[in-house]
């Protein structure tokens, strides 16, 4: 079945720095979208990217949707502590509606 | 205006014991699921439910049942507790708008089973 990959799986970064994660599918995505989980707590929805080569930004948070549509990427410009937390990517699986999550990656962010 | 909530929030069972944890949503959401999350595993989908009274199995469904009886309810049970279902368990719901596909996720319940 579909699976989806996350790389990296942790990045410790300083405050300031910038940070990427990716994430890679076998199959082609209808569409992907990504959570972020602050410690402790659950996967909140950030975005879902649908168009091929779409290129969506929440302030300093940029996210990319291949033009393949097989992989996807989040960056986040200048860190800072709040942007701690786990990042998830997820692909619709094939029933439709339930998602296949990524293993996600962690950011610790130094101040 | 609760949205989503999960109970208990914290469980201590045995080995062996049947245990109920509960999921109640308050946006008449027609999709519900159950995730498990462990160190190095990420989000695994348990069970899955597109309406009442429908429900699919996920990647890791063994040694799980669940029920949809009402829409808003979505119990998720484990017969037999074992070591290996010490996790922590959430719940979320979507209803799919214009091709969005947003979930939200309780706030989780951590089992232990001793």
């Amino acid at each position: 079945g579909q699976q989806v990959m996350q790389i990296p799986q942790y990045q410790h970064v300083q405050e300031g720095e910038d940070f990427t994660t990716y994430c890679n599918s076998s199959t082609t995505l209808s569409n992907i979208q990504w959570y972020k989980q602050r410690p402790g707590g659950h996967p909140v929805f950030l975005i879902q990217l649908v168009k091929s080569g779409e290129v969506k930004k929440q302030k300093r948070l940029t996210f990319q949707f291949g033009e393949a549509k097989k992989n996807s990427s989040l960056h986040i410009t200048a860190t800072q502590t709040t942007d701690v937390g786990t990042y998830f990517c997820a692909g619709l699986s094939n029933s439709g509606y339930a998602l296949n999550f990524g293993k996600g990656t962690s950011l610790l962010v130094t101040p | 205006d609760a949205g989503i909530t999960q109970s208990p929030r914290y469980k201590i069972t045995e080995t062996g014991r049947q245990v109920t944890l509960m999921c109640h949503q308050t946006w008449s959401h027609s999709y519900m699921f159950w995730y498990r999350q462990d160190l190095g595993h990420g989000l695994r989908l348990i069970y899955y439910s597109a309406a009442a009274d429908i429900t699919d199995k996920g990647e890791v469904p063994d040694g799980y049942v669940v029920s949809r009886s009402k829409t808003e309810n979505f119990p998720l049970t484990l017969e037999s507790a074992t070591r290996s279902q010490t996790s922590v368990y959430f719940c979320a719901s979507s209803e799919p708008w214009r091709d969005s596909y947003e979930q939200y996720f309780g706030p989780g319940t951590r089992l232990t089973v001793t």
